[in-house]
């Protein structure tokens, strides 16, 4: 059970616009800690896509956009592609448990 | 470009210490920054280990934290993580990576070293 909730699976056609949410509690989100998303391809490391909820790190298309609103977040993917078929995790801070906390993951199908 | 290599052994025993070390590349340990561990058991999510400040103070998941020691060389510019009395449930892969300070982003992993836990 992960403190922060992804959905399992999201899917969409190529082209299409898609969102993974991930929800927290009063604890991470929605105490201001800010959100950060990966993507995970099969068996390598996860790579950064969004830090301090909106930010994207140099080479990341803005296709890819974060926000973030009381105790949730979400990661939105415009004009998906093949490539974008990955998993993607987020990630914040808990006070409660004064650590890093990931999402339990959302696979990305394109479909 | 920081670059980091986990490297241990490639099996563990039930009951025995898991050591991995993290080597660091084009930045130096002693220059700042947070330091960290994350696993991933075979076809599951992540999970936040610990992580370490440069300047020593470590950060430990609540869950892990009564096995776990994550330590810093900076003679070395390594970083370490030893979890005691391991079982199956801790076969996983094993990223080390950065963070500005432990409430950010991690921006720079390794590649991750699988440590199958199995007599």
């Amino acid at each position: 059970q992960s403190v922060l909730t992804q959905p399992p699976s999201v899917s969409g056609a190529p082209g299409q616009r898609v969102t993974i949410s991930c929800t927290g509690s009063s604890s991470n989100i929605g105490a201001g800690y800010d959100v950060h998303w990966y993507q995970q391809l099969p068996g390598t490391a996860p790579k950064l896509l969004i830090y301090s909820s909106f930010h994207r790190p140099s080479g990341v298309p803005d296709r890819l956009s974060g926000s973030k609103s009381g105790t949730s977040a979400s990661l939105a993917i415009t004009g998906l592609q093949a490539e974008d078929e990955a998993d993607y995790y987020c990630q914040s801070f808990d006070s409660s448990l004064s650590g890093s906390v990931f999402g339990g993951g959302t696979k990305l199908t394109v479909l | 470009q920081v670059q980091l290599q986990e490297s241990g052994p490639g099996l563990v025993k039930p009951s025995e210490t898991l050591s991995l070390t993290c080597s660091v590349s084009d930045y130096s340990l002693s220059s700042g920054y947070c330091w960290g561990w994350i696993r991933q058991p075979p076809g599951k999510g992540l999970e936040w280990i610990g992580s370490v400040y440069h300047s020593g103070s470590t950060y430990y998941n609540p869950s892990l934290k009564s096995r776990v020691t994550i330590s810093m060389d900076t003679s070395k510019n390594q970083l370490s993580l030893k979890l005691t009395s391991v079982t199956a449930a801790d076969t996983a892969v094993y990223f080390c990576a950065r963070h500005v300070v432990v409430v950010a982003a991690f921006d720079y992993w390794g590649q991750g070293i699988l440590v199958p836990v199995s007599s």
